[in-house]
């Protein structure tokens, strides 16, 4: 079955420590995206990739980084310098053919969540 | 000017009823306005999309009303089930050919037996 792949469902991080969400797609998507979720705030975009080795951050990139290396995974690490990572983290990925009003959907994986100990 | 504004936060409408979800934004560049359904601890999944160039979209039980120059819109869900409990998360983008999405705060849901 197609689809994106999320891991681990719930991560557990100590203070200090920088931690690693997995994401991975086999759907051939050329763009994957990252978002936060938090209570009563929506999904706030992290950061996205349109194409391999290239990523531009979102609205909130700040304590977050992404590699890009294959198309099929976009890792997204919670720094130390994330001074409230305690959340649900989205991954999504949708096509990008180029052509404006082409069907582009964004598909979800099921989601990490992320807590401080 | 990014901002997409959703309300009510919270709904509660018996089993039956109609569920009506509103949305407005701001930036008129944005083309592409999906909605989308998200169960507790589960990602969200596509429901219903709409683009500008219609005034309705209608799917099964649920529609998308889009009033352009009101810069609003608004999910409709009729005949509402216990099975529709969940939250839903307006959601628009200029569509250059991949999905940077802004989202409403969401709406939580409740369908009463």
């Amino acid at each position: 079955d197609g689809g994106i792949t999320q891991s681990p469902k719930y991560l557990f991080r100590k203070e200090g420590q920088n931690v690693t969400l997995s994401c991975e797609q086999n759907l051939n998507h050329d763009a994957m995206y990252w978002y936060r979720q938090d209570p009563g705030q929506g999904l706030r975009l992290i950061y996205y990739s349109q194409i391999v080795n290239d990523f531009q951050k979102g609205d909130i990139a700040e304590g977050y980084s992404v590699s890009r290396e294959k198309k099929e995974s976009f890792p997204l690490t919670v720094t130390s310098a994330q001074k409230n990572p305690t959340a649900f983290y989205l991954c999504a990925s949708s096509r990008t053919t180029g052509t404006p009003r082409a069907n582009t959907e964004a598909f979800f994986g099921q989601g990490t969540r992320l807590t401080v100990v | 000017q990014q901002q997409v504004k959703q309300s009510p936060q919270s709904l509660i409408v018996q089993k039956g009823g109609i569920s009506i979800i509103n949305c407005a934004y701001e930036n008129t560049a944005f083309d592409y306005f999906p909605w989308y359904q998200q169960f507790p601890g589960k990602g969200p999944a596509l429901l219903i999309a709409i683009r500008p160039d219609v005034s309705e979209k209608k799917e099964g039980r649920f529609t998308i009303s889009f009033n352009k120059s009101a810069k609003q819109f608004s999910l409709h869900i009729m005949d509402s089930q216990p099975g529709d409990s969940a939250t839903y998360f307006c959601a628009a983008s200029v569509n250059t050919g991949f999905q940077k999405l802004v989202f409403g705060t969401g709406t939580r849901l409740l369908v009463s037996p």
